[in-house]
């Protein structure tokens, strides 16, 4: 299994661009989660899912955009990039159910300077 | 008030030592996690639970509920341990709350 894989790993976008990350998981996970890292400060959630078809949003959804239409994938969008989402950002999956389940898995990370 | 408190924010050890690091919440969870991210940027996770005690190789985590805390210990630790340690707790759903992290550095 590749586990959760996040694409790409930096981009410098301009001010008003847009981009879409990208988030596959082969892992059959129910749930999936974007996460924004700034320096420090902890994660903060900006959507998830918990299935096909269902988002919502997060602490900080501002700004994004997402959609799950499959299982596996789970897109966060940027319409007008702003310097505050300059980040490093992280999608993730879990699996409830169990206890042994709901760890959760990361992608690598994601890059981001809006300038 | 943050609603997840990590001590200490940043810490420095010699290769060998035993460490603690410590997390505090102030609201009902389900469940805790322990992560780990590593210099790199990539995070793993650690340890997920809930009540009780969970070992690991070297690393061991406890929570006690009714205090509202945990605690994640290295014993014999070593500079491959050098790494942020993050605390998370679980609340409605799936839902987590992040901790800002420690900061571990772990010198030859």
């Amino acid at each position: 299994n590749a586990g959760v894989t996040q694409t790409p790993k930096f981009r410098i976008l301009k001010i008003g661009q847009s981009m879409t990350l990208q988030c596959t998981q082969d892992m059959n996970h129910n749930y999936m989660y974007w996460y924004r890292q700034d320096p420090g400060m902890g994660l903060k959630l900006i959507y998830y899912s918990v299935g096909a078809g269902i988002t919502d949003k997060g602490e900080v959804p501002n700004g994004y955009n997402v959609s799950r239409s499959t299982t596996e994938d789970f897109p966060l969008r940027l319409e007008l990039a702003a310097p505050s989402q300059t980040s490093v950002y992280f999608c993730a999956s879990s699996r409830p159910g169990g206890r042994a389940n709901e760890k959760l898995f990361f992608g690598s990370g994601t890059q981001l300077s809006v300038l | 008030k943050n609603e997840v408190e990590q001590s200490p924010q940043n810490l420095t050890a010699q290769e060998g030592e035993f460490i603690t690091i410590n997390c505090s919440y102030s609201v009902g969870i389900s469940a805790l996690h322990w992560l780990q991210q590593h210099p790199g940027g990539g995070i793993v996770s650690l340890f997920m639970l809930s009540s009780g005690k969970k070992k690991h190789g070297r690393l061991i985590a406890t929570i006690n509920i009714q205090e509202k805390h945990s605690s994640l210990h290295i014993t014999a630790s070593h500079p491959r341990d050098s790494a942020v340690y993050i605390c998370a707790v679980q609340t409605s759903g799936s839902r987590l709350t992040f901790g800002e992290g420690t900061q571990l550095t772990v010198n030859p």
